[in-house]
């Protein structure tokens, strides 16, 4: 079946740090990819997607590039702020079936210090 | 705000209860999901309708049972709760044009449960 594996967290930096954490997955055919992110207390927020190889999706200074070569979505930005601290999730829709299910990985923790 | 609702915000129940959990889609949204949040889980799909019908299953146990109404709005109900059922539970909404293609889905807030 469809899996998507994390970098395990907490990743802690500090202010102005560069960030990368890697998301791969597993999926038939050529599923749509998504970063999502939940603040404390919050639900899950869309950060950025990409539906095709070589798409790259890009919001808030973040950016990931779906590498089909590599079935991989690693999420990166170049100076991380406070406000970054956050859990986030690498995701992938397979569209299969008729559904557009989201599978998740375990998500990342993401503490920024000053 | 990514006008999806869900009420209760937290629910407190004993094992055994059964509790229904609401959840309103954006508006023009014909598809809701259902995700279950724990610790030992991780973020995992329930169940998909789409404009009133169930569409897509995950790794919902027999005890849960969801619906949309003509309103579309969703319910999910769980009964014989047990400890281990303790989680959050997400709604999701989409447009679900029909394309299968990364359709962005916009998550309410949650519901938290704690079954005692």
């Amino acid at each position: 079946g469809d899996s998507v594996t994390q970098m395990e967290g907490p990743v802690t930096l500090s202010e102005e740090a560069f960030l990368t954490i890697n998301c791969t997955y597993t999926a038939t055919g050529y599923p749509s990819l998504f970063w999502y992110v939940q603040y404390p207390g919050e639900g899950l927020q869309l950060l950025l997607k990409a539906t095709k190889a070589d798409d790259k999706g890009s919001n808030k200074g973040f950016e990931a590039t779906y590498r089909k070569e590599t079935t991989s979505f690693h999420l990166e930005k170049g100076s991380v702020q406070v406000s970054d601290s956050a859990v986030y999730f690498c995701a992938l829709s397979a569209g299969a079936g008729g559904g557009n299910k989201l599978t998740f990985g375990t998500g990342t923790q993401l503490k920024v210090e000053l | 705000d990514s006008g999806v609702t869900q009420t209760p915000k937290h629910l407190i129940t004993a094992t055994g209860q059964r509790v229904t959990l609401r959840c309103s889609p954006r508006s023009g949204d014909l598809s809701v999901y259902w995700y279950q949040q724990s610790l030992d889980q991780g973020l995992q799909f329930l169940i998909q309708y789409y404009n009133g019908e169930e569409r897509a299953k995950g790794n919902i146990l027999e005890r849960f049972s969801a619906q949309q109404f003509p309103d579309l709005h969703s319910e999910l109900n769980l009964s014989s709760l047990e400890l281990g059922d303790s989680a959050l539970y997400f709604c999701a909404s989409s447009v679900d044009s029909g394309t299968g293609r990364g359709e962005t889905q916009y998550f309410g807030p949650g519901t938290r449960l704690l079954v005692l």
